[in-house]
């Protein structure tokens, strides 16, 4: 079972509002995703890091997202201006360094609500 | 098309039946992993595969990254596999992170 900690579980903002969550990935995890899942049940991968390094984040991430992941503090994820499209299911991941063996180990997420 | 495609969208089975889902993939995949979600939202791993085949108890997967497809057959289903069952890929830029499919929902019923 997946030891890695999101927070808060729900989050509800208003538009215009910034909206922040954390993750605390699985010990001995270098690298840690970051997804969001829309009420169709579309998944986004949005960002991802190794140790406190971005590896690679799509467009909107890179405009009106702003993510860490801080040496010995969680990795948190923050819309800088919430719109009710973001409304959705965040959800973290970690995974081992190792070519050879990729899974991701998913948090329970937060689920955001922009009114 | 959809780099993930995953079928059915929707399983309705009775108790004790058994039955398949099945996710083709655009592209050559490293591996697949396949997850059941909760009502709450929570992503259960059920599989992880860079090949060949993996049982657990009543669940078994396949992934054949060659002819780019992956299964995952449920046997005798019961009442607590009723969910939402998602595949998801990862392709050769580990960075890019996993392509899901859009989900089978399935129902089982008494």
């Amino acid at each position: 079972n997946s030891k890695v900690i999101q927070t808060p579980r729900y989050l509800v903002k208003g538009q215009g509002q910034k909206a922040k969550m954390r993750c605390i990935p699985e010990k001995g995890h270098p690298v840690v995703f970051w997804y969001q899942q829309n009420k169709n049940n579309e998944f986004k991968f949005l960002i991802n890091f190794q140790n406190q390094e971005v590896l690679q984040q799509i467009d909107m991430t890179e405009k009106r997202f702003s993510a860490e992941c801080p040496s010995n503090s969680p990795c948190s994820l923050e819309i800088q201006s919430s719109e009710a499209g973001d409304s959705a299911l965040y959800l973290c991941a970690s995974s081992p360094l190792d070519r050879h063996y990729a899974e991701q180990f998913f948090g329970p997420g937060t689920r955001l609500t922009v009114l | 098309g959809m780099p993930v495609e995953q079928n059915p969208p929707a399983l309705s089975l009775y108790e004790g039946a058994d039955s398949g889902l099945r996710c083709n993939f655009s592209t050559t995949m490293k591996s697949v992993q396949w997850f059941q979600q909760n009502h709450r939202g929570r992503l259960i791993t059920l599989f992880y595969l860079a090949q060949g085949t993996k049982e657990n108890g009543r669940l078994k997967s396949t992934f054949n990254s060659k002819e780019r497809y992956s299964t995952l057959h449920i046997k005798d289903a019961q009442l607590e596999d009723s969910g939402t069952y998602f595949c998801a890929a990862e392709a050769d830029n580990y960075a890019q992170g996993l392509t899901f499919g859009l989900g089978t929902r399935v129902s089982v019923f008494p």
